[in-house]
């Protein structure tokens, strides 16, 4: 079956760790994306990327870093700067192809707790 | 950049219809697209709209006025499983999606 896998499911981490979280897709697609939601809200982008070893900062970005090393493979680390990182993290991938429709498909997301 | 309004909650019964409605400004838009996402899910796509007009699929159906920045998400013949939140989201010249804050639609029996 193909889709988005994201691990792991609930984290936890104490205060001023850094933490990575894993995004998988076997979509073939080219475009994958990280957001975050808090409680009520609506999802803020943090980073994405349209091709390998490229990547660019979305709204949030900041105390948040990935990496693009593969096609299928988006991970996204969350460091110690980032000052409320207790949120539900979700990760999605779209074709580049067909603009402008571009669907976004969404892992089951990751759900990041620092005590 | 973009901004999305929508209603943050309704409330209707089995059944009965509803309209949520989204306001958006944003520069070089492409289409406004609608998501669904349960308690704890992923969201998941419903409906795209690029033109002008309405977009129907099964019970749901999207509606697009370009010219007043505007569209809406309509569901008929309610259910229970409806229960979601449901989340405007443009697109523009890039690959991005700017999603609304979301609307909480609790049916009730």
């Amino acid at each position: 079956d193909g889709g988005i896998t994201q691990s792991p499911k609930y984290l936890f981490r104490k205060e001023g760790q850094n933490v990575t979280l894993s995004c998988e897709q076997n979509l073939n697609h080219d475009a994958m994306y990280w957001y975050r939601q808090d409680p009520g809200q609506g999802l803020r982008l943090i980073y994405y990327s349209q091709i390998v070893n490229d990547f660019q900062k979305g709204d949030i970005a900041e105390g948040y870093s990935v990496s693009r090393e593969k096609k299928e493979s988006f991970p996204l680390t969350v460091t110690s700067a980032q000052k409320n990182p207790t949120a539900f993290y979700l990760c999605a991938s779209s074709p580049r192809t067909p603009i402008p429709h571009n669907e976004q498909f969404f892992g089951p997301g990751t759900r990041l707790t620092v005590l | 950049g973009q901004s999305l309004e929508q209603p943050s909650e309704v409330t209707a019964v089995e059944g009965a219809i509803v309209q949520i409605n989204c306001t958006y400004q944003t520069s070089g838009f492409y289409g406004l697209s609608w998501y669904q996402q349960h308690d704890g899910g992923a969201p998941t796509f419903l409906s795209y709209n690029a033109l002008d007009g309405l977009e129907e699929t099964g019970r749901f159906s999207s509606f697009l006025s370009r010219s007043d920045s505007y569209g809406y998400l309509l569901l008929q013949e309610l259910q229970m499983k409806d229960s979601a939140s449901y989340f405007c989201a443009v697109s523009a010249n890039d690959y991005k999606l700017s999603f609304g804050a979301g609307t909480t639609v609790t049916v009730r029996a």
